[in-house]
């Protein structure tokens, strides 16, 4: 079955970028949009951007200046980039696929998560 | 960006009990609308996709329907596994926003 892992530092020092990457296993990155989240500790989930298998991208705004997601097909994993981070991004990152081609049917499968941390 | 809101915020239920969800959109989101339960500790798990239509392999005590912008989750006999935080999410347009969640814990 197909299984999505996170993976990065779970250290970030203030100012400086996060980086994650999600590895697909089980089947093919192609034709799938892919999509990060992100669980600040005690509160609610929050959408960071997706990707489609060409390589399209789709930002939140509210992160979109600082924000970078690209993907590898060859490897089969796509990554999240996010600068000048502030102790406000401390969060859980989690990936997930969006189901049958579309963003519009929910996301079916999602990583463990990762917690990110960030402190000085 | 679209709000979504959820009521109630938390809610004690019994083993057998019915159990109803309301998530609300700011704006028409048409049938984009998810439904996600998580578990401490672990990933959202999609219920609800299309406002209505269940997610393959699970149980069909879980049920979706919508009235104009307000949608429902309805557990019709809720379990001992239900008990979660419950997530809407619309798909209508991009950011994607959820609902603040609602917590379902033991009466």
């Amino acid at each position: 079955q197909v299984q999505l892992q996170e993976s990065g530092p779970g250290l970030v020092k203030p100012s400086e970028t996060l980086s994650l990457t999600c590895t697909v296993s089980g089947a093919s990155i192609s034709g799938y949009y892919w999509s990060w989240i992100r669980q600040p500790p005690g509160k609610g989930l929050e959408w960071i951007a997706y990707i489609f298998s060409s390589g399209s991208t789709n930002y939140n705004p509210s992160l979109k200046s600082r924000l970078t997601i690209s993907v590898d097909m060859s490897e089969r994993q796509f990554s999240l980039k996010l600068s000048s981070v502030t102790a406000a991004d401390t969060a859980v990152y989690y990936c997930a696929r969006h189901q049958s081609g579309n963003v519009v049917y929910g996301m079916d499968v999602w990583g463990q998560g990762t917690t990110v941390t960030v402190s000085s | 960006d679209i709000q979504m809101t959820q009521s109630p915020a938390s809610l004690s239920a019994s083993v057998g009990d019915r159990v109803t969800i309301t998530c609300r959109a700011s704006q028409n989101i048409n049938t984009y609308l998810n439904w996600y339960l998580q578990k401490p500790g672990q990933a959202p798990k999609l219920l609800i996709f299309g406002a209505s239509s269940l997610q393959g392999g699970l149980p069909s005590r879980f049920s979706g329907s919508r009235s104009g912008t307000d949608f429902t989750l309805t557990i019709s006999s809720l379990q001992p596994e239900d008990f979660a935080t419950y997530y809407c999410q619309q798909s209508y347009i991009t950011p994607f926003t959820f609902g603040p969640g609602t917590k379902v814990d033991i009466k």
